[in-house]
């Protein structure tokens, strides 16, 4: 089955710690993204990578990083200098062959909880 | 301005209607345009993608795209209540892949 997956699908932070989020696909898709969804609101960009060892900062990256050693893979720390962190986490991915012209697939999320 | 506008709603339609969700964004080097459905604490998934201007139809499902106007919506005929969702919108602008998100417009379809 191909896909994205995400872990944990829960995840709770003490104030003052790193936490990692795991995206991992098996898509073989060149680009991968992480957004945050606060409630009620859209997709706010945090990072994003087209090729592995290389990777963008999107509109809210503070707080936030980023390493993309395998294709398959693109990790997201959130660092204790996210001062509100909590949120729904999103990876997605997309082809780069063809243009822009292609969907981005969603992993299910991880929710991110600051205790 | 923000880069991909959308009514937040919540719009509300009667079972059998047709509900009519907007989009206009401000770059006007936009190429690609999607519609993602998302239900309440899961995961984006695509009801439609659109190039080129005019309608695309899928099903129930119709993507217009005006690109002069820099508007795309998403008609969705026969509306059932199963469709009620977040809709969101998103634009790829040309020669990258960074896809900007609108915040979504809540759609509320009544049995």
């Amino acid at each position: 089955d191909g896909g994205i997956t995400q872990s944990p699908k829960y995840l709770f932070r003490k104030e003052g710690q790193n936490v990692t989020l795991s995206c991992e696909q098996n898509l073989n898709h060149d680009a991968m993204y992480w957004y945050r969804q606060d409630p009620g609101q859209g997709l706010r960009l945090i990072y994003y990578s087209q090729i592995v060892n290389d990777f963008q900062k999107g509109d809210i990256a503070e707080g936030y990083s980023v390493s993309r050693e395998k294709k398959e893979s693109f990790p997201l720390t959130v660092t204790s200098a996210q001062k509100n962190p909590t949120a729904f986490y999103l990876c997605a991915s997309t082809t780069t062959s063809g243009g822009s012209y292609n969907e981005q697939f969603f992993g299910p999320g991880t929710r991110l909880t600051v205790l | 301005q923000k880069e991909v506008e959308q009514n937040s709603g919540p719009l509300s339609v009667p079972e059998g209607a047709i509900a009519s969700l907007n989009c206009t964004y401000s770059d006007r080097g936009s190429q690609s345009f999607f519609w993602y459905r998302q239900y309440s604490g899961k995961s984006p998934e695509l009801i439609m993608f659109i190039y080129s201007n005019g309608d695309k139809e899928d099903g129930r499902f119709t993507a217009q795209l005006n690109k002069a106007s820099q508007y795309v919506s998403l008609l969705i005929r026969d509306s059932q209540p199963s469709d009620s969702a977040t809709y969101l919108c998103a634009v790829v602008t040309s020669g990258t892949y960074k896809y900007i998100f609108g915040t979504g417009t809540r759609l509320k379809v009544l049995a």
